[in-house]
């Protein structure tokens, strides 16, 4: 069975801070894909990322897809309000459906 | 072009009744997704349908929980006699691929009291 550990579960910093979450798997993903959801509503997707070692920039937010596919990080600089919800990563995996790590539940306080 | 729906968008219903949810998928998406999101929590894969393949059912969690999709559109999510713990947020996505990206529906609240 394939699984997703995302860390920290739980996280809460001020406004201007800085922070990483983790998504880490000892399965190689063909894709890795990085969700946001915002209470109410549907997770909405912010990223893929398809080869090893991939960088990708979304304005403040920066994705990494591990070099052997099995892990990726996201990095927000200079955190809004706006940043706040649900961090969700996904794996791709031949036919299989996505797998989800069960998120990283983020606050930013003004 | 219009995104995910999801019908209704809030359900109450009495525990032992049947429900049915609706999800129309975005046109042209070869691949629908059902999950269940409880309060606080990460999202729970419940059946992955596939072009004209056998559906995946392997999420559901018991032989109450059903799900068809007509015509490769439009798909429904049947609940029979439910139970408390079937009270959730009920998400369907659709998407095409590879990589298969995920574009989620608002989701359908069930309460059952």
């Amino acid at each position: 069975t394939q699984l997703l550990e995302q860390s920290p579960q739980f996280l809460s910093i001020q406004e201007g801070e800085n922070l990483t979450v983790y998504c880490n798997s000892s399965s190689v993903f063909s894709s890795l894909q990085w969700y946001r959801q915002e209470p109410g509503e549907g997770p909405v997707l912010l990223v893929t990322v398809v080869t090893g070692g991939e960088v990708k920039k979304l304005k403040r937010l920066t994705f990494q897809f591990g070099d052997a596919r099995k892990d990726s990080s996201l990095h927000i600089t200079a955190a809004q309000p706006g940043d706040t919800g649900l961090y969700l990563c996904a794996g791709e995996s031949g036919n299989t459906p996505l797998v989800f790590g069960k998120g990283t539940r983020l606050s930013v306080i003004a | 072009g219009a995104g995910v729906s999801q019908s209704p968008s809030n359900k109450v219903t009495e525990k032992g009744k049947d429900v049915e949810l609706r999800c129309d998928p975005i046109s042209g998406h070869t691949a629908l997704y059902w999950y269940r999101q409880s309060l606080g929590q990460g999202l729970e894969f419940l059946i992955y349908f596939q072009g004209n393949s056998a559906p995946d059912k392997s999420g559901l969690p018991s032989d109450r929980f059903s799900a068809e999709r007509t015509g490769g559109s439009v798909s429904t999510l049947t609940i029979q006699r439910t139970q408390q713990e079937d009270s959730a947020v009920y998400l369907c996505a659709s998407g095409r691929g590879p990589p298969y990206e995920q574009y989620f529906g608002p989701g359908t609240r069930l309460t059952v009291t």
